[in-house]
């Protein structure tokens, strides 16, 4: 089955370390997203690709990092730069490279929390 | 002002009644608007899509779009205790991003 596939689902972190959030698809899309998300509020951008070996900041950027080495592979990593990294983050990736579309398919997602 | 707003809620209908949840957004040049539904501890899913003013329908669900007010809407008919959670509204605006509201809590009740 095709899909977006995250991890891990959950993850402690002590603060000053740098943690990854692995995030495979298998659906063939060409962009890619991170998000973040907080109790109350919407998803936040964090990083988004549209092609292999390319990538944007979205509004939440800083503190993060990504790379795109594979086209089914876009992790992000949480440094220890990212002053509030407790939060839900959500990977998701849609059929078009050309243009940002509003039809994403999300992973399950990743909890991370700082003790 | 945020750029999409939605009550937060928590909407409270009794099964079988309908479902009215609203958002408005800012930027009267987006073309594109998206409903998303998420479980507790879930990731999102797309339910609805709209391009043009007037009601789009999809089974139990009805999307409005009314660019003029800058409002889109979804109206889930027979409300059902499976139609509990998170609905999120999107708007794609300018320089195609995906602008996301905190999102509406809908409990239906037997």
């Amino acid at each position: 089955d095709g899909g977006i596939t995250q991890s891990p689902k959950y993850l402690f972190r002590k603060e000053g370390q740098n943690v990854t959030l692995s995030c495979e698809q298998n659906l063939n899309h060409d962009a890619m997203y991170w998000y973040r998300q907080d109790p109350g509020q919407g998803l936040r951008l964090i990083y988004y690709s549209q092609i292999v070996n390319d990538f944007q900041k979205g509004d939440i950027a800083e503190g993060y990092s990504v790379s795109r080495e594979k086209k089914e592979s876009f992790p992000l990593t949480v440094t220890s730069a990212q002053k509030n990294p407790t939060a839900f983050y959500l990977c998701a990736s849609s059929a078009t490279g050309t243009a940002l579309t509003g039809e994403l398919f999300f992973g399950e997602g990743s909890r991370l929390t700082v003790l | 002002q945020k750029e999409v707003e939605q009550n937060s809620g928590p909407l409270s209908v009794p099964e079988g009644a309908i479902a009215s949840l609203n958002c408005t957004y800012s930027d009267r040049g987006s073309q594109s608007f998206f409903w998303y539904r998420q479980y507790s501890g879930k990731s999102p899913e797309l339910i609805m899509s709209i391009y043009s003013n007037g009601d789009k329908e999809d089974g139990r669900f009805t999307a409005q779009l009314n660019k003029a007010s800058q409002y889109v809407s979804l109206l889930i008919r027979d409300s059902q205790p499976s139609d509990s959670a998170t609905y999120l509204c999107a708007v794609l605006g300018g320089y195609n991003k995906l602008i996301f509201g905190a999102g509406t809590r809908l409990a239906v009740h037997p």
